[in-house]
């Protein structure tokens, strides 16, 4: 079985802090992923990397940076974080070759006050 | 248009019937889409991933998919109550830098009425 798993499932920040999430898959997986999930709005690709030291920003990646230091942890990074950052994070991981199924981390909900 | 729409509901189905969730996609070039369930304060989980044209069947699920039409639907037979959960339809799109985006729909909420 794939096994996501993210460092925090309830996480209180205060505006401007540095906050830091992360993200380790045990299946060797080439490609990880950060989402975030709000009401209304689905969810949205934050940041992705498909290798090693490698990150493509996806299609909402202001005001986060993302880490991706060894194949099977994928960090993602609020520099100073504000309220409108408060919401549901998700971490996932896929192959590159063969299904493209992508696999979900249990979710971090970050909530900045 | 949304690349990826769904129906939000709520669908509400009795239990024991068949439950009916419809999606619709904008990129005629898609080739991969999936289902995830995710019940509340739960992440996603895939239950079904289609490729073809025609229906795929995995016990009580079945996904159809029809590429000329751009749709792509989730039954599920003899519903119960824990079917009850949101379900999200995925597509891999191409995007307009040439790579592969997997895009989701907002989802379907569906409850099972006992």
């Amino acid at each position: 079985d794939v096994k996501v798993t993210q460092s925090s499932r309830y996480l209180v920040k205060r505006t401007g802090e540095k906050v830091f999430l992360e993200c380790v898959q045990d299946m060797d997986h080439e490609n990880m992923f950060w989402y975030r999930q709000d009401p209304g709005l689905g969810l949205r690709l934050i940041y992705f990397s498909y290798d090693v030291k490698m990150k493509e920003k996806g299609d909402i990646p202001e005001g986060y940076s993302v880490s991706r230091e060894k194949k099977e942890r994928f960090s993602l990074i609020l520099e100073s974080a504000s309220t409108n950052q408060t919401s549901m994070y998700l971490c996932a991981s896929s192959r590159t070759q063969g299904p493209e199924e992508q696999y979900f981390g249990p979710g971090t909900r970050l909530t900045v006050t | 248009q949304k690349e990826v729409e769904q129906n939000s509901g709520p669908l509400s189905v009795p239990e024991g019937a068949i439950a009916s969730l419809n999606c619709t996609y904008s990129d005629r070039g898609s080739q991969s889409f999936f289902w995830y369930r995710q019940y509340s304060g739960k992440s996603p989980e895939l239950i079904m991933s289609i490729y073809s044209n025609g229906d795929k069947e995995d016990g009580r699920f079945t996904a159809q998919l029809n590429k000329a039409s751009q749709y792509v639907s989730l039954l599920i037979r003899d519903s119960q109550p824990s079917d009850s959960a949101t379900y999200l339809c995925a597509v891999l799109i191409i995007s307009n830098f040439g790579n592969e985006k997997l895009t989701f729909g907002t989802g379907t909420r569906l409850t099972i009425i006992p």
